[in-house]
């Protein structure tokens, strides 16, 4: 089945630093790539998503790039802000099912 | 905006008994899951279900674990004889469409402790 691996686990930044969040995964069959935001105590949301027929994408301050050759994907948030903190959570998934797999997510503490 | 609505927020049990979470998806969606996610620790998929069956279910989703949609709004999760290692966030998620096309949305959650 498919394995998606984040890193890093921990990330702290400074206010205003940008911060990256990067995961590989396994099945190159995979093909949509959601990233979720889990602020303390509340449900998993999305944030952002890429489909790999696209390299790049952009939202405000955050952006997620996909190497498909490679098997990974990054999560970039610059100009970080104090309500950045969370915990963040990468996702794959594939076609031919209707499954996500998650990474072990990362821990977002933005410094003020 | 619909959300997932799940209940209770919170259970406490006793080892070897059955529990029974809650969950009633947006209305519209066509495909629901339960995840689970131990303190600090990744979420992890146990089951989706599609068309008034399950669809797909992880090794977690052993026989002592069950689902079922009862009146077609409902979602619920079973656990017949509870663990100490059940202990866990349980998280209902529903979407729309296809997977390419549909967003996860999640439930708040039903904390699990089991003394």
């Amino acid at each position: 089945g498919e394995n998606v691996e984040q890193h890093p686990s921990t990330l702290s930044v400074q206010e205003g630093d940008s911060a990256v969040i990067k995961c590989t995964y396994s099945d190159s069959a995979s093909n949509y790539f959601p990233w979720y935001k889990q602020e303390l105590g509340k449900r998993p949301q999305l944030i952002i998503d890429i489909r790999s027929n696209v390299g790049e994408k952009k939202d405000q301050r955050i952006a997620v790039t996909l190497n498909k050759t490679a098997k990974h994907f990054s999560l970039h948030i610059t100009e970080t802000q104090p309500e950045d903190s969370a915990v963040y959570f990468c996702a794959a998934s594939k076609v031919s099912g209707n499954q996500f797999y998650f990474g072990t997510g990362t821990s977002l503490t933005v410094i003020p | 905006e619909p959300e997932v609505t799940q209940t209770p927020s919170h259970q406490v049990t006793q080892m070897g008994q059955e529990v029974i979470l809650r969950c009633v998806p947006i209305s519209n969606h066509l495909y629901f899951y339960w995840y689970r996610q131990i303190l600090g620790q990744k979420v992890e998929f146990l089951v989706s279900f599609y068309n008034n069956e399950i669809s797909e279910k992880s090794e977690i989703f052993d026989d002592q674990f069950s689902v079922e949609r009862p009146d077609g709004s409902n979602f619920t999760l079973k656990i017949r004889s509870t663990k100490l290692e059940d202990s866990a966030m349980y998280f209902c998620a529903s979407r729309l469409r296809d997977i390419n096309t549909g967003e996860l949305f999640f439930g708040e959650g039903s904390r699990l402790t089991v003394l």
